[in-house]
């Protein structure tokens, strides 16, 4: 069974928007990772926040994590065309067990 | 430097055919797994190996079978194929170690008829 959701599906914005995902899960965790998809590519590793973190930032990526609420968001900062693509998060629950549990997926698609 | 490697990108099959799915990484990781992804689930575990010589079932491992060849390689067979079986199919591989990212190969998209 899926560990974790993402809400929502789909989000279309206008290019130089902010885009926000969110990421509930399940069960109590390691960590929780981001990663993106290219249409017809595999999943490429955006960031990873430590279950005793709250907020990591990478770039124009910004994730947060509440292990209270068991949820994560990812926002992209002054989006590009370039981020158009489907985004996963996806969790690891036990050190040492590096078995990841993956979301549905958001679709973002950035209008020019 | 290549990555994660998976051979062939793209296969029809009939049903009751056999085939085997290739994975290669050079990134000396010492774990690697097998994902399929299917439209509206995500990706859903197969198969993972731990180390060289281990291997282990994930959350659909009936169907397939999985041969961790060295450090390098990871395969997917399919003994009789499915239509069920139709999916895309993912390698990853990692390092061993506490929150190491996966990385991922591009895929075989697989048709079974």
């Amino acid at each position: 069974s899926q560990q974790g959701e993402e809400d929502p599906q789909a989000l279309s914005i206008q290019e130089g928007e902010n885009a926000t995902m969110n990421c509930s899960y399940k069960t109590s965790i390691n960590n929780l990772q981001w990663y993106r998809q290219n249409s017809g590519r595999g999943l490429v590793h955006l960031i990873l926040i430590r279950s005793n973190e709250r907020e990591k930032h990478s770039g124009r990526l910004r994730v947060t994590l509440d292990t209270s609420k068991k949820s994560s968001s990812l926002l992209i900062t002054a989006s590009r065309a370039a981020d158009t693509a489907s985004y996963f998060c996806a969790t690891e629950r036990n050190f040492g067990n590096e078995k990841l549990t993956f979301g549905t997926g958001t679709r973002l698609t950035i209008i020019p | 430097n290549a990555g994660v490697t998976q051979t062939p990108k793209f296969q029809v099959l009939k049903t009751g055919q056999s085939m085997t799915l290739q994975c290669a990484q050079d990134m000396n990781h010492n774990s690697m797994y097998w994902y399929r992804q299917d439209p509206g689930m995500g990706l859903r575990l197969i198969y993972y190996s731990a180390s060289e010589g281990t291997t282990d079932k994930g959350e659909v491992p009936n169907g397939y079978n999985v041969s961790r060849l060295n450090k390098r390689e990871f395969s997917l067979r399919l003994e009789s194929a499915a239509p069920s079986q139709t999916s895309v199919y993912f390698c990853a591989s990692n390092l061993r170690r506490d929150n190491q990212p996966q990385h991922f190969g591009d895929g075989t998209r697989l048709s079974i008829l």
